[in-house]
């Protein structure tokens, strides 16, 4: 099973700040990385598929970066409704799994 | 607009058995995988199962291969997840999620909460 470890847990910043996450992969998932968004009381959002392509919608602050075992979610500056908590998960092989999630939180 | 919209949560005693269904529209069902996601209050997401378009290949996560069973019904366009053997660890909300770009969960319903508990 592919590990995913997502760092910090949490990350305190203020709106307009720039939020950087990062997730490390146990092994290799190639490109097959994806982030999610997650409100409280909320079902996840899908950000970003592929390490770096965005969804349907998804503003362009936010990006994706990486390769291999290390991948970065970047949030250029953070507006009042991008404080949340952040996953990856990887599609790389069977099971699918997520990381532990990163919140970003207003300071 | 994609709408999932699972039901059939509740709460058992362990050992007990349940089936959720997910309800889709919105969408050409039969063109998508789908999935169960759950998450344990306070963790993160953890995947369950996956169907395929066609219902011919599932796929499950260690923790519930042997007790849970997907499928789908193409005339009622809805995803069906049966589970058996329930224990603790499985209460959480269960999500519906649409499958797209290869296994990534595009759409999601809103979930339906299980608890086991004795």
């Amino acid at each position: 099973e592919i590990v995913l470890t997502q760092s910090p847990a949490t990350l305190s910043l203020s709106p307009g700040e720039r939020a950087t996450l990062s997730c490390r992969a146990s092994q290799s998932v190639a490109i097959y990385l994806a982030w999610y968004q997650q409100k409280p009381g909320q079902a996840p959002r899908l950000l970003i598929y592929d390490t770096s392509k965005r969804a349907t919608g998804i503003p362009a602050r936010f990006s994706g970066s990486g390769s291999g075992t290390d991948f970065t979610l970047t949030i250029s500056s953070l507006e009042p409704a991008d404080f949340a908590v952040y996953y990856c998960q990887q599609r790389m092989n069977w099971p699918l799994t997520f990381g532990g999630g990163t919140k970003v939180e207003i300071k | 607009e994609v709408h999932l919209l699972e039901s059939g949560g509740g709460l058992l005693q362990p050992g007990g058995s349940l089936r959720l269904s997910c309800a889709a529209s919105g969408f050409t069902f039969n063109t998508y995988a789908m999935s169960w996601v759950r998450q344990a209050p306070g963790k993160g997401p953890e995947w369950v199962s996956r169907v395929s378009e066609t219902g011919d290949t599932t796929h499950y996560a260690d923790s519930v291969k042997g007790r849970f069973t997907i499928s789908r019904d193409k005339s009622k366009n809805t995803v069906y997840l049966q589970m058996n053997s329930l224990r603790v660890e499985d209460t959480a909300i269960y999500y519906c999620a649409k499958i797209e770009a290869g296994n990534y969960f595009v759409d999601w319903g809103q979930g339906t909460l299980v608890t086991v508990s004795s």
